[in-house]
């Protein structure tokens, strides 16, 4: 069975520190990864993928099959970061479901 | 920007009753889907839908959920008969082409089963 693992409830960092959002999965395939943020009132939406590589808004997530993991980092937070954070896996094989982790809240302080 | 549309954005019904939940993916998507979340728990997968039919679906999916595309715009939920552990929110999102899998969602809605 697969299961994403977020350990932190709640994260609180003050702005200009470092965010580290952790992530570990089970998967026994090749699975996709993804992060989605729900800030306040507003939907979820996508954040960023692992096969595409990219940053957004300052954060980046590398996913490392040895450990399985996929934790979102950014070097210096921003008040606007503030916001429900979710790492979900898509399971391969034709399988699209998203399976989702339990979320970190992001609080960044001035 | 499209986006996954899902109406009411409250529901309240009492235990047993029927209800339906309504949903409009974005106009070009193929792939559809229904999740839910109760209260101070994660986000569960209940059902996957593609060409006119479900494409995978979850345990919590049992008799008395289904759905359907009743026309070209619509995606509707239906849960025959509301129980109180029903209550939650309840997300339509959906996804693009047979390789993309990103979902986009709804804002959601709330059912409150009483």
């Amino acid at each position: 069975a697969q299961r994403v693992t977020q350990p932190e409830k709640l994260l609180s960092v003050f702005k200009g520190a470092p965010v580290e959002l952790k992530c570990n999965y089970s998967y026994s395939g090749s699975p996709e990864l993804f992060w989605y943020v729900q800030y306040s009132r507003q939907r979820l939406q996508l954040l960023l993928r692992h096969i595409s590589r990219e940053s957004i808004k300052g954060f980046t997530a590398d996913l490392n099959k040895g450990e399985t993991s996929f934790h979102l980092k950014k070097p210096f937070a921003q008040e606007e970061d503030s916001a429900m954070y979710y790492c979900a896996l898509s399971g391969g094989a034709g399988r699209r479901a998203l399976t989702f982790g339990s979320g970190t809240r992001l609080q960044v302080q001035p | 920007e499209p986006e996954v549309t899902q109406t009411p954005s409250h529901q309240v019904t009492q235990m047993g009753q029927e209800v339906i939940l309504r949903c409009v993916p974005i106009s070009n998507h193929l792939y559809f889907y229904w999740y839910r979340q109760i209260l101070g728990q994660k986000v569960e997968f209940l059902v996957s839908f593609y060409n006119n039919e479900i494409s995978e679906k979850s345990e919590i999916f049992d008799d008395q959920f289904s759905v359907e595309r009743p026309d070209g715009s619509n995606f509707t939920l239906k849960i025959r008969s509301t129980k109180l552990e029903d209550s939650a929110m309840y997300f339509c999102a959906s996804s693009e082409r047979v390789v993309d899998r990103v979902q986009y969602f709804g804002a959601g809605t709330r059912l409150s089963v009483l």
